[in-house]
């Protein structure tokens, strides 16, 4: 897999638009980006995924970087069911490791 | 459409007990299947994934194994369970390699 880097933990306004990075420097010209997240308790939710354009869809927009080493899930009006932890992956071969991924808290 | 099955939801077990987990999915052939274990507050550890009957590989040396009887039929395993087997069982699936996963409802076990 293609390592991906995300901050442990980060906060959000109630209402304001949520930017989490991810760095994945070690990504292949034919590997997607994929955010997942999870709810406490429950499986991890898909999001959206990319692979050089940007894209949009009613949950989230991903913004990639030319040179695809790294990217930004945003959610746009970020609500207090947001709140999760948000995982970026690169998979290969089919097969990901799920980091510890980005802690989102939105607040009221 | 497609659908996933995991059971049981919650399970509690003595350490030495046999294991099994179940994980099923309909409206699709030929999908990739996965296991994977989260510890508390912990990401996703990938146990085992599987890209057709009798095709699986292991990822992680540990007291568990999985089997795939059937198609869509994935089962996690162990003979005896330790306690450091608690944690999130999570199963997934993919139609293919490039695209994503989508994953059951998991099994919390916990081992006593």
């Amino acid at each position: 897999d293609a390592k991906t880097t995300q901050p442990p933990s980060m906060d959000c306004a109630e209402g304001r638009a949520a930017n989490l990075p991810c760095n994945h420097s070690t990504i292949s010209g034919n590997e997607y980006v994929y955010w997942y997240r999870q709810i406490h308790s429950q499986g991890p939710q898909y999001i959206i995924h990319g692979l050089k354009n940007n894209e949009t869809n009613e949950m989230a927009s991903l913004i990639i970087t030319e040179d695809r080493k790294s990217s930004t899930l945003i959610l746009p009006h970020a609500t207090l069911r947001d709140t999760a932890v948000y995982y970026c992956i690169v998979p290969n071969a089919g097969k990901s490791t799920f980091g510890d991924g980005t802690t989102l808290t939105v607040k009221p | 459409s497609q659908t996933i099955h995991q059971w049981p939801a919650t399970l509690v077990q003595p350490v030495g007990s046999p294991l099994s987990l179940e994980c099923t999915v309909e409206g699709t052939s030929n999908p990739n299947l996965y296991w994977y274990r989260q510890a508390a507050g912990r990401g996703l550890q990938l146990l085992f994934y599987s890209i057709g009957i009798d095709q699986i590989s292991s990822e992680v040396p540990q007291n568990l194994s999985a089997s795939r009887p059937q198609d869509r039929q994935f089962i996690l395993s162990s003979k005896k369970l330790l306690l450091s087997d608690s944690g999130f069982y999570l199963c997934a699936w993919t139609p293919g390699t490039v695209y994503g996963y989508t994953f059951g409802s998991g099994t919390r076990l916990t081992v006593v």
